[in-house]
């Protein structure tokens, strides 16, 4: 069984600096998917950015990038430019090549203080 | 308009009652899934359907019972409600095929069982 561990609870970060969330997993597949999806208060799930295991390059989407170390098992999340509205709880999720079972870490809390 | 919607958005309610939530997406999407937010905001999949047919069944009480009746909705009931099964229930959907596809989270549903 595939597990996603997401080792910070919780952290802060001024208003327009960068901050580095971590994921780690642990699979036997070879190809798979790993996602980051956000939580703000509203509760409403919100992809951020995915990436394919398959693919070497980092995925980015605006102010949101990885760094996805394959070999590691290991899928970050940078928040560049940081901004009030990225405050929000933040989970690493995983899914099998032929699987449609997304299996989420514990999630990270983010603040971002002005 | 709505992608993903839910009803109710809150539901309290007494132990051993029965009580259902009702899912719909507009998106045309074949696959739908349920899960549940614990109050520690672990996110885990309950069930899956793909074109009214049930495709992932974790390992989830008898109690939860869901149903396909088209493949635009997919509902959940439960009966006899513990104090165990106060969560946030999320209903999501997705194109079916490759994992990568996107899972359309809807707004979630607060039960809270007193």
């Amino acid at each position: 069984a595939q597990t996603v561990t997401q080792s910070q609870p919780e952290m802060s970060v001024q208003e327009a600096e960068t901050v580095t969330l971590s994921c780690t997993y642990d699979t036997s597949e070879s190809n798979y998917y790993l996602f980051w999806y956000k939580q703000p208060p509203s509760r409403q799930m919100i992809l951020v950015i995915r990436q394919e295991a398959y693919k070497q390059q980092n995925a980015t989407e605006n102010r949101f990038s990885v760094n996805f170390q394959k070999a590691a098992k290991s899928f970050s999340l940078k928040i560049s430019d940081s901004q009030l509205g990225d405050t929000a709880m933040y989970f690493c999720a995983f899914i099998g090549a032929a699987g449609n079972k997304l299996t989420f870490g514990g999630g990270t809390r983010v603040l971002v203080k002005p | 308009d709505t992608a993903v919607s839910q009803t109710p958005k809150y539901l309290v309610t007494q132990m051993g009652n029965d009580k259902s939530i009702k899912c719909e997406q507009n998106l045309g999407h074949d696959t739908m899934y349920w899960y549940k937010q614990d109050s520690k905001k672990f996110l885990k999949i309950m069930f899956s359907y793909n074109n009214k047919e049930l495709i992932i069944n974790e390992t989830v009480p008898n109690r939860f019972s869901p149903k396909s009746p088209d493949k635009a909705h997919l509902n959940l009931h439960i009966n006899s409600l513990e104090l165990g099964d106060s969560a946030v229930y999320f209903c999501a959907s997705s194109p079916w095929g490759p994992s990568y596809n996107e899972q359309f989270f809807g707004p979630g549903t607060r039960l809270t069982v007193l």
